[in-house]
């Protein structure tokens, strides 16, 4: 399996609602990435974990929250998002670092 | 920290073309230089990549060469295709720790039939 998986790939939601986004890769990678995409930008990282460590970008903030409850699984936990927040968000996984990432194919979140 | 410039911000070429897109980057311990190519409402995908110690690297119609003097390197495409047009991303990456790339800003390539 050289792919990685992201549920749901749309998603609505309110100001006030919680939610989160699952991302799931099987090719034993060590590293996995949270990135948000506006359109024609490059991806933001958001959040790394390289094997389980956590590194966080200091400018994301708190109303996102990363989960890794295993090296296959990773988890971005949603709460009282703002409108800007819409966007895309992209996980990636790589072996580890000096390999190329493999990406999933998002999750387009809208907030009204 | 790394930073990258990547020009031109788009590029318009007719099938059959060449295109080139340049990227620059700060940090002379950058080893690892990505491209991805990114269709619309797609994910980013890896096209080519190159490390540091070489200078040129081929596949097929595509082509990264890499001056770490000058700290730039360049994606080139013969022969272009319709199916090339796509939003295009160079990334240099810092070694150690977390595999972490900067990417540059983007190049919207479009291939006119």
């Amino acid at each position: 399996d050289t792919e990685v998986t992201q549920t749901p790939k749309h998603l609505v939601m309110g100001m006030t609602n919680k939610k989160s986004l699952k991302c799931e890769q099987h090719m034993g990678h060590r590293a996995m990435y949270w990135y948000k995409q506006k359109a024609k930008k490059p991806p933001e990282l958001m959040f790394v974990y390289s094997y389980e460590k956590l590194s966080i970008n200091e400018s994301v903030p708190s109303r996102f929250s990363p989960e890794c409850p295993n090296s296959s699984l990773l988890n971005l936990h949603l709460h009282a998002l703002q409108p800007e927040d819409s966007a895309l968000y992209l996980c990636a996984s790589s072996h580890t670092s000096y390999n190329e990432q493999f990406f999933g194919p998002g999750t387009r979140l809208t907030v009204l | 920290g790394e930073n990258v410039e990547q020009h031109p911000s788009t590029l318009s070429v007719q099938e059959g073309d060449s295109a080139v897109i340049k990227c620059t980057y700060s940090d002379s311990a950058s080893n690892y230089f990505p491209w991805y190519k990114q269709e619309l409402g797609k994910r980013p995908q890896l096209i080519i990549d190159i490390r540091s110690n070489v200078g040129e690297k081929k596949d097929q119609r595509i082509a990264v060469t890499l001056n770490k003097t000058a700290k730039h390197f360049s994606l080139h495409i013969t022969e272009t295709q319709p199916e090339d047009s796509a939003v295009y991303f160079c990334a240099a990456t810092v070694p150690g720790g977390s595999y972490i790339p900067t990417f540059g800003r983007g190049t919207s390539l479009i291939v006119h039939p």
